[in-house]
């Protein structure tokens, strides 16, 4: 019965390989969103989504696309990682907006070689 | 852009000793949260203030918030091994908004 659940866990890919991580929630919660957390554990949002709608796109490479086929999920596709990809990526969900606390998952760990 | 800054990066205490740390922000806020996040795991969400707030308990913790001063703190009282973790503040600005902004974190070890 976990709340906000990602998959993989943990991905090691060379660069220059695509790769997607998805995160489905079961809290029934609308907005959902995808932070990157780098080495020095500084977290950074990159994306989110209010019932499937894009809300926040923050300045990022646009070689990452998110999808949200439904409030229920939201997926991460990277085209073409680079080294600098390599970080954890954490998948949260909220019920509305910023006044209200966010769910994490357990974060995917992608390391580029 | 990042909003919260943690105080201090790290700290250590003995088991039974209170913790607190402190966070500052630079902007108007709505809002303010703390999370907590075990090594290799997610954040978990602590405890929420609003700005209209100046204390809130819960269990043993307690979080202050001085808008004038545009910081917070949040105490841990009589810590055990388990509170061992990364603490995030992080800030909302508005009920408009989305957005959380995090902060570095203050790193905690309780010593046994």
């Amino acid at each position: 019965d976990t709340a906000v659940s990602q998959t993989p866990k943990y991905l090691v890919t060379q660069m220059g390989n695509d790769k997607s991580i998805k995160c489905e929630q079961n809290l029934g919660h609308d907005t959902m969103y995808w932070y990157k957390q780098d080495s020095k554990k500084f977290l950074k949002i990159m994306f989110s989504y209010n019932n499937k709608e894009l809300i926040i796109n923050e300045t990022v490479p646009n070689r990452f696309s998110p999808k949200s086929p439904d409030k229920a999920h939201l997926n991460l596709h990277i085209n073409s990682l680079e080294l600098g990809d390599s970080a954890v990526y954490f998948c949260a969900s909220s019920r509305g907006t910023s006044d209200r606390a966010q769910y994490f998952g357990p974060g995917t760990r992608l390391l580029v070689l | 852009s990042q909003q919260g800054e943690e105080d201090p990066q790290a700290l250590s205490i003995q088991e039974g000793e209170n913790a607190t740390m402190n966070c500052s922000y630079k902007t108007s806020i709505n809002n303010l949260q703390w999370y907590r996040q075990n090594s290799g795991r997610g954040l978990v969400h602590l405890i929420l203030i609003r700005s209209n707030e100046r204390e809130k308990h819960s269990g043993r913790l307690r979080v202050t918030l001085d808008t004038s001063k545009k910081s917070s703190s949040l105490l841990i009282t009589a810590s055990r091994a388990a509170d061992t973790a990364s603490y995030f503040c992080a800030t909302g600005s508005g009920a408009g908004s989305y957005q959380l902004t995090f902060g570095k974190g203050t790193k905690l070890s309780v010593i046994p």
